[in-house]
């Protein structure tokens, strides 16, 4: 059973572009939820989708965006990247049961750096 | 939003027990977690606690937590130089799975 995939592991981007950042669920689980982690830091929340559509949102602007996909796999899209936004992106994914305790899985993440 | 903290480093000795300790601001999670990052990797699940519990043993881990001081703790027994990782206690916010992390407490075993 494969866990958490996220695509690529690796990537450099200069100021000012676009990136895009895929994410593949464990089998069986429609959440996917998007974190961002900085070197030296806990991952800090970025959103979440369930049923294609982002559900929450943490202090991220506008220039993150994502979107969710029938087979409940997601991507999450930088614009305008800024050097700040280096840091590792880390996916995770549970199913929804609403309410009651189902583990999150974390995928092993993007590095993306900004130059 | 939820405030979560860790101390930053922790240095034990092989078998000998770590503590590794996190304070939070917000009583409102349901469960409380404990995560591991070795380098280069992503997040695993090591253990996590039902708020209404005040501790959890799992094998070598053991979870106490103190929600009047809003105070949990993570106490591995035997500590192995593979323990050696980042440990990073969570918390979720009113909506399940929006999980709130601390800045982590690098533990390192020394042989």
């Amino acid at each position: 059973d494969a866990g958490v995939t996220q695509s690529p592991t690796h990537l450099i981007k200069t100021r000012g572009q676009q990136v895009t950042l895929r994410c593949s669920p464990k089998s069986g689980h429609d959440t996917v939820s998007w974190y961002q982690q900085a070197l030296g830091q806990g991952p800090q929340f970025i959103f979440q989708y369930y049923e294609e559509e982002e559900r929450q949102r943490g202090n991220f602007p506008d220039r993150f965006s994502g979107h969710q996909f029938p087979n409940y796999s997601s991507e999450l899209n930088v614009n305008a990247l800024l050097l700040g936004d280096s840091a590792l992106y880390l996916c995770a994914s549970n199913l929804k049961t609403g309410g009651s305790y189902n583990e999150q899985f974390f995928g092993p993440g993007t590095r993306l750096t900004v130059l | 939003g939820e405030d979560v903290e860790q101390s930053l480093f922790l240095s034990v000795r092989e078998g000998d027990s770590s503590v590794i300790n996190c304070t939070y601001t917000d009583s409102s999670s349901t469960y409380l977690y404990w995560y591991k990052q070795e380098p280069g990797a992503g997040l695993q699940l090591l253990t996590y606690i039902f708020s209404n519990m005040d501790m959890k043993q799992d094998q070598r881990l053991t979870v106490l937590l103190n929600k009047k001081d809003k105070h949990l703790s993570l106490r591995i027994a035997d500590t192995q130089t593979g323990d050696s990782a980042i440990y990073f206690c969570a918390g979720e916010g009113y909506n399940f799975n929006k999980f709130y992390f601390g800045s982590g407490t690098k533990l390192n075993v020394k042989p």
